[in-house]
C-alpha cells in the first residue's frame, strides 16, 4: 500500500539542540518529495522540493536530503522561531499525499 | 499581491445545508487545488484543476463538486453537507513541485 509517514510525531528542542525529522515513504515512480512548514491557524509555506535519491537542498537552518526509501530534514541549531509542523509530501503517478507531519517546538 | 485568498475563513452549517467556499489566486498560475485537514490525517487532496476548463478527482471528492470559473478562481460546493466533512479546507496553486496555500476556512457541520 502506498504510504507517507512522518516521525517523530511530536518534538521538543532546546534552542539551540540540532535534530532531524523522518519522511518514510512507500510508493511507485516518485516524482517528487517535498517540505512544507505549516504554522498554527495557517495555510502550509514551501520550503524544498527533491526529485532523486542522493539529492540535498539547504535554506538558513534547514537541509532536506532524499534516499530510496525515506527523507530527512535536519535542523542545526533551531530558534524558537522554527517551531512549527513540518510536513512532507510525495508526487507519485498522478497521486499527491502529504504525511501527518512531525510538530516541532523549540524552547528557548 | 495577496497570493491565494479564500472566502469566507469560518462557517457553521446543519447537516444537509449547502455552500461553496470560494478561492482565488492573483500568481497567474495554471494549477489550482483543494485539500482538507483533519487531526492526525494529514492534508487530502479532494480536487485539482490543472488548467482553465479541466477539473481532476484527487483522494477524497467524494460529496463535493469543483468549478473552475477562470485562471483565477476555483471554487468547492458541498451540496448537502455532511458532519463528516467538518474540517479545515485549503485552496493552494501552483504545480504539483511547488504549491502556494491560502489561509483556510474552518467548517463545521452541526
Amino acid at each position: 500500500e502506498d504510504q507517507v509517514t512522518q516521525s517523530p510525531e511530536a518534538l521538543r528542542l532546546q534552542e539551540g539542540e540540532s535534530s532531524s525529522l523522518n519522511c518514510s515513504y512507500t510508493v511507485s515512480g516518485l516524482r517528487g518529495l517535498f517540505w512544507y512548514r505549516q504554522d498554527p491557524g495557517k495555510g502550509p509555506e514551501f520550503l524544498f522540493t527533491l526529485y532523486s535519491a542522493g539529492e540535498e537542498k539547504e535554506k538558513e537552518r534547514l537541509k532536506a536530503t532524499l534516499t530510496k526509501k525515506e527523507s530527512f530534514l535536519h535542523i542545526t541549531a533551531p530558534k524558537p522561531e522554527d517551531s512549527a509542523t513540518y510536513l512532507c509530501a510525495a508526487y507519485y503517478g498522478q497521486n499527491f499525499v502529504f504525511g501527518p507531519g512531525t510538530r516541532l517546538s523549540v524552547l528557548p | 499581491n495577496a497570493g491565494v485568498t479564500q472566502t469566507p475563513k469560518f462557517q457553521v452549517l446543519k447537516t444537509g445545508q449547502s455552500m461553496t467556499l470560494q478561492c482565488a489566486q492573483d500568481m497567474n498560475h495554471n494549477s489550482m487545488y483543494w485539500y482538507r485537514q483533519d487531526p492526525g490525517m494529514g492534508l487530502r487532496l479532494i480536487y485539482y484543476s490543472a488548467s482553465e476548463g479541466t477539473t481532476d478527482k484527487g483522494e477524497v471528492p467524494n460529496g463535493y463538486n469543483v468549478s473552475r470559473l477562470n485562471k483565477r478562481e476555483f471554487s468547492l460546493r458541498l451540496e448537502s453537507a455532511a458532519p463528516s466533512q467538518t474540517s479545515v479546507y485549503f485552496c493552494a496553486s501552483g504545480d504539483f513541485y511547488e504549491q502556494y496555500f491560502g489561509p483556510g476556512t474552518r467548517l463545521t457541520v452541526t
